[in-house]
C-alpha cells in the first residue's frame, strides 16, 4: 500500500515553455502533498505544501506564479512550471501523507527529471 | 530556527555494522524518520520514532533521544545495495518534514 505515482518520469523541453508533472496517491486519500526540488548532490529543497481544496503554501524564495499547484482532488497534485528556463532543471519529487495516519510519514513518489533546453 | 545535523559523509565494509547519527534542534517534534535514497530516486521510508528507545526492523533499527535532541540509524550486515544517502527528518507542523542535509554512506568489499 501507500504507493505514490508521478508523471512524466522525465521531460526535456524548450525554454519558455510550460511543463506540468502529475502526482497521484493510487490507493490512499492525501489532503496534503507535498512538492520538492532537488539537485545534484543536494539535499531536499521543500518548494510547497499543496492542501486539498485550497491555496498551496509556498517556502521564502519559491515563486508561486512560476511553479503553478493545483490540488484539486484527494489523490491528485500539479505542479506547472511556467516558462522554464534552464536554471530550472531539476529533479522534482512530490510526496503524499495519509488522510488516515495522524503522523507525518510521507511516501514519496518516483520523481520527474526535468531537463529545460 | 530548525537545525539538524547529521555527518555528510561515512565508509563501512561490507559485513560491518555502521552507526549514522543525527542530532536536531527544532521548535516542534512530531517524530523522527529515517529515509534512504539511492542516487537518481526518490526517498524511500526507513523507521519512525516517535518515543525514546530503540525500533528495530530487520538489519535497520533506530534509536530516538528526546531529550537529548539525538537520534542514530543502525545498519547491520551491511550489503553493497545499502549504498545510499540517509535522510534523517524531524515531523514538524502542518505535517511537515524538516530535512537534515543526509549522509551519504559508502560501502567497500
Amino acid at each position: 500500500g501507500a504507493v505514490v505515482s508521478q508523471h512524466p518520469s522525465w521531460v526535456i523541453c524548450k525554454s519558455g515553455t510550460s511543463v506540468k508533472i502529475e502526482c497521484r496517491s493510487l490507493d490512499f486519500q492525501a489532503t496534503t502533498m507535498f512538492w520538492y526540488r532537488q539537485f545534484p548532490k543536494q539535499s531536499l529543497m521543500l518548494m510547497a505544501t499543496s492542501n486539498e481544496g485550497s491555496k498551496a503554501t509556498y517556502e521564502q524564495g519559491v515563486e508561486k506564479d512560476k511553479f503553478l499547484i493545483n490540488h484539486a482532488s484527494l489523490t491528485l497534485s500539479t505542479l506547472t512550471v511556467t516558462s522554464a528556463h534552464p536554471e530550472d532543471s531539476s529533479f522534482y519529487i512530490c510526496s503524499a501523507r495519509d488522510i488516515a495516519v495522524d503522523y507525518n510519514e510521507q511516501f514519496f513518489g518516483p520523481g520527474t527529471r526535468l531537463t529545460v533546453l | 530556527g530548525q537545525n539538524i545535523d547529521q555527518p555528510t559523509e561515512m565508509t563501512a565494509t561490507e559485513g560491518a555494522i555502521v552507526q549514522i547519527n543525527c542530532t536536531y534542534q527544532t521548535s516542534g517534534f512530531n517524530g523522527l524518520f529515517w529515509y534512504q535514497q539511492h542516487a537518481g530516486e526518490a526517498p524511500t521510508f526507513l523507521s519512525y520514532n516517535v518515543l525514546d528507545g530503540l525500533e528495530e526492523k530487520g538489519r535497520f533499527s533506530s534509536f530516538l533521544s528526546r531529550s537529548k535532541g539525538y537520534s542514530y540509524l543502525l545498519l547491520k550486515e551491511l550489503q553493497m545495495k545499502d549504498s545510499a544517502s540517509y535522510l534523517c527528518a524531524v515531523g514538524g507542523s502542518n505535517y511537515q518534514l524538516i530535512w537534515g542535509a543526509g549522509t551519504k554512506l559508502i560501502i567497500k568489499p
